[in-house]
């Protein structure tokens, strides 16, 4: 069955980076683009920026370019984020999420099919 | 980009049908067929329960199905029942510059 298993909890103090990890089994790894996704305490979700596992091609929402970088390892079939420049804004839960090729519109959508567990990123002096 | 307008909160009796409704523009829920919704209990990792406006992924009950209007997605949960309480999202493609555009999320209540 797929699972997408994510690292640990963090604590990170205004400016620091942080990097959370994605394992992914039960399915061909370079099937999937991954996507991530965040969600400050009591609020919605957020979409954070995608990445392709095929070519590595990566998309991230306008407000966090320059401050996140989105990776994979095909060899461990693990996709990971780094933030960097951290604030305390930036305290939330991290989820990946997998997103499957539509060859209809040959491209990705986003349709997050599984997730993580979710990572808490919790940003303070 | 603006985020999808949902309504803060709606409820409904056991049985009952309730709709959440998921208003865009041109440029995202009215123009493109890439609509997904979201439910998320507390605590946990929101799950797919529609996508591509109306489809809806293998194991989630025939209780719940998508639509559309316009500019405007709905989700209808028919026959409510108790676990279906809980925080449902939209989501939607926004074309090539904003891949994926969330709503702010509607708290359903089971009463």
């Amino acid at each position: 069955q797929v699972q997408l298993v994510q690292s640990g909890a963090e604590v990170k103090k205004p400016g620091a980076s942080v990097k959370v990890s994605c394992k992914a089994s039960g399915y061909t790894f370079t099937s999937y683009a991954f996507s991530w996704v965040r969600q400050a305490p009591g609020q919605g979700l957020e979409w954070m920026g995608w990445i392709s596992t095929y070519n590595d091609y990566t998309d991230y929402a306008q407000r966090l370019q320059g401050r996140v970088t989105m990776t994979t390892d095909t060899s461990t079939s693990t996709a990971y984020m780094e933030l960097r420049s951290l604030r305390s804004d930036d305290t939330a839960v991290y989820y990946c999420a997998r997103v499957p090729y539509y060859y209809g519109g040959n491209g990705y959508y986003p349709t997050f099919d599984y997730w993580g567990q979710g990572t808490l990123v919790t940003v303070s002096s | 980009q603006s985020a999808l307008t949902q309504p803060r909160s709606v409820s409904g009796s056991p049985g009952q049908s309730v709709t959440i409704s998921c208003t865009g523009t041109s440029s995202d829920v009215g123009g493109y067929n890439y609509v997904s919704w979201y439910q998320q209990h507390p605590g946990k990792a929101p799950k797919l329960m529609i996508y591509d406006v109306t489809e809806r992924p293998s194991g989630v009950p025939d209780r719940f199905s998508g639509s559309r209007s316009g500019y405007t997605a709905s989700l209808t949960i028919s026959g409510l029942q108790a676990e279906d309480e809980a925080d449902y999202y939209c989501c939607s493609y926004a074309g090539s510059h904003t891949f994926a555009l969330f709503g702010g999320g509607t708290k359903l209540t089971v009463l």
